[in-house]
């Protein structure tokens, strides 16, 4: 069965540093998804990407943010001065369709996570 | 703004009964919800979406129904089992999935 993937499950840094994080969506998949999750809270949503730009971004989704899809399989999701405050689990998620379409088979299928721990 | 409530104490029950957890939403009328589990430390998996012109929907054990005029869906789990111990989420479309803070079911045997 096809999968999101992500990598590295788990990243240690320092605050301040540059952190990038990666995920291979689902191939034929078209909407491109970040969500964190910050121990015991909800799962907020951070960005959604479809045809190779941002369509859609939360108030958390500021200027220390940046996602980009380099090639035709990888997603990744950049924090560039990273803050204690941003550790947290970091889901990928990909849809079939999404954005105005959302509806039947629009269920997001998500990674297993990446931990950022700041420290 | 829209608002997604669910029940944030744990709901406990014993293995074999039915499991009901509520969502309800606020200022918003979606054309569809959908309910995720999530383990600990994983990333949620879709459970089932149902639409606005389904009262109910199943799926194995599972069972939900969407009331759109209390602006509300109940998920049941009949004759849970350890195995169903989880958090549920619900999740609406605007324009993206956007979550409740999920519900969290302990099933003991």
């Amino acid at each position: 069965e096809p999968e999101v993937t992500q990598t590295p499950s788990h990243q240690v840094t320092q605050m301040g540093q540059e952190v990038i994080l990666r995920c291979v969506p689902i191939s034929n998949h078209l909407y491109f998804y970040w969500y964190r999750q910050i121990l015991g809270q909800k799962v907020e949503f951070l960005v959604s990407f479809y045809n190779n730009e941002i369509s859609e971004k939360s108030e958390i989704f500021d200027d220390q943010f940046s996602v980009e899809r380099p090639d035709g399989s990888n997603f990744t999701l950049k924090i560039r001065s990273t803050k204690l405050e941003d550790s947290a689990m970091y889901f990928c998620a990909s849809s079939r369709i999404g954005g105005s379409q959302w509806g039947a088979n629009t269920e997001a299928f998500f990674g297993q996570g990446t931990r950022l721990t700041v420290v | 703004s829209q608002k997604i409530e669910q029940n944030s104490e744990a709901l406990n029950i014993q293995e074999g009964k039915t499991a009901t957890l509520t969502c309800n939403y606020t200022n918003y009328s979606p054309a569809y919800l959908q309910w995720y589990r999530q383990d600990p430390g994983r990333g949620p998996v879709f459970l089932l979406l149902i639409r606005e012109n389904e009262k109910e929907k199943r799926k194995e054990r599972l069972k939900v129904t969407f009331d759109t005029t209390l602006k509300q869906s109940l998920f049941h789990i009949t004759a849970s089992q350890p195995a169903d111990s989880a958090t549920y989420l619900c999740a609406l479309p605007f324009q993206k999935l956007v979550f409740g803070t999920g519900t969290r079911l302990l099933v003991s045997p």
